[in-house]
């Protein structure tokens, strides 16, 4: 069964640092393409970051440069390290799985087909 | 960068009717479209990928159609379960956006 567990989330003054990990079980995170997406509240879903199985990665323009994917292959588990946190990143923060599937010779990925439970991360003095 | 818009914002629904819910990219992002469903305290549920290809599990009443920049998520049936607000992706490139979801609530 795939399970994705998140933690890390908590309290952190602006411009602090947090470092979220999600724990995968059920699957190999570094065979698969994985993600971040956040929430804050009341709103809707963002995404914010990918890591290829390759290791390439990418982000969202409000979190690049401050932000950084990365994954522990060893211990089965992806990360997002955080830094020069702004009130604007208070959100649930959810890891997901990146699915992908071939059809007529071509394959496709870049939907979320699991997700985490989400962590919350408050941004505030 | 890709926009995603769904309309309506909120839409009200009798069980056991049908509900419509559109999304609409503003270039084409051909059949590289997802929907997902998130009720209250809950992560996100995929329901359908590929604009049309249910996901596993999903109940049959849920169907996805379009492509290129014009998508429907069409749930026959409502059931009193299916209640809570309706997302969709894309994911031809990255950045990959969500719509602003849509409500679909009790009437």
């Amino acid at each position: 069964e795939v399970q994705l567990v998140e933690s890390g989330g908590g309290l952190v003054q602006p411009g602090g640092s947090l470092r979220l990990s999600c724990a995968a079980s059920g699957f190999t995170v570094s065979s698969n393409y994985m993600s971040w997406v956040r929430q804050a509240p009341g709103k809707g879903l963002e995404w914010v970051s990918v890591i290829y199985s390759g290791g390439s990665t990418y982000y969202a323009d409000s979190v690049k440069g401050r932000f950084t994917i990365s994954r522990d292959n060893s211990k089965n588990t992806l990360y997002l390290q955080m830094n020069s946190l702004r009130a604007e990143d208070t959100a649930v923060y959810y890891c997901a799985r990146v699915g992908g599937y071939c059809s007529g010779g071509s394959c496709y990925s870049g939907y979320f087909d699991y997700w985490g439970q989400g962590t919350l991360v408050t941004v505030s003095s | 960068e890709i926009v995603m818009t769904q309309s309506p914002a909120t839409l009200s629904v009798s069980p056991g009717e049908r509900a419509t819910l559109s999304c609409r990219a503003s270039q084409s992002v051909s059949s590289n479209l997802a929907w997902y469903q998130q009720k209250p305290g809950q992560a996100p549920r995929l329901l359908i990928y590929g604009a049309s290809t249910r996901a596993t599990g999903i109940p049959a009443r849920f169907s996805g159609s379009g492509s290129g920049t014009e998508f429907t998520l069409t749930i026959s049936s409502l059931q009193s379960e299916d209640f809570a607000v309706y997302y969709c992706q894309q994911y031809n490139n990255w950045p990959s956006p969500f719509g602003q979801g849509t409500r679909l609530e009790i009437k």
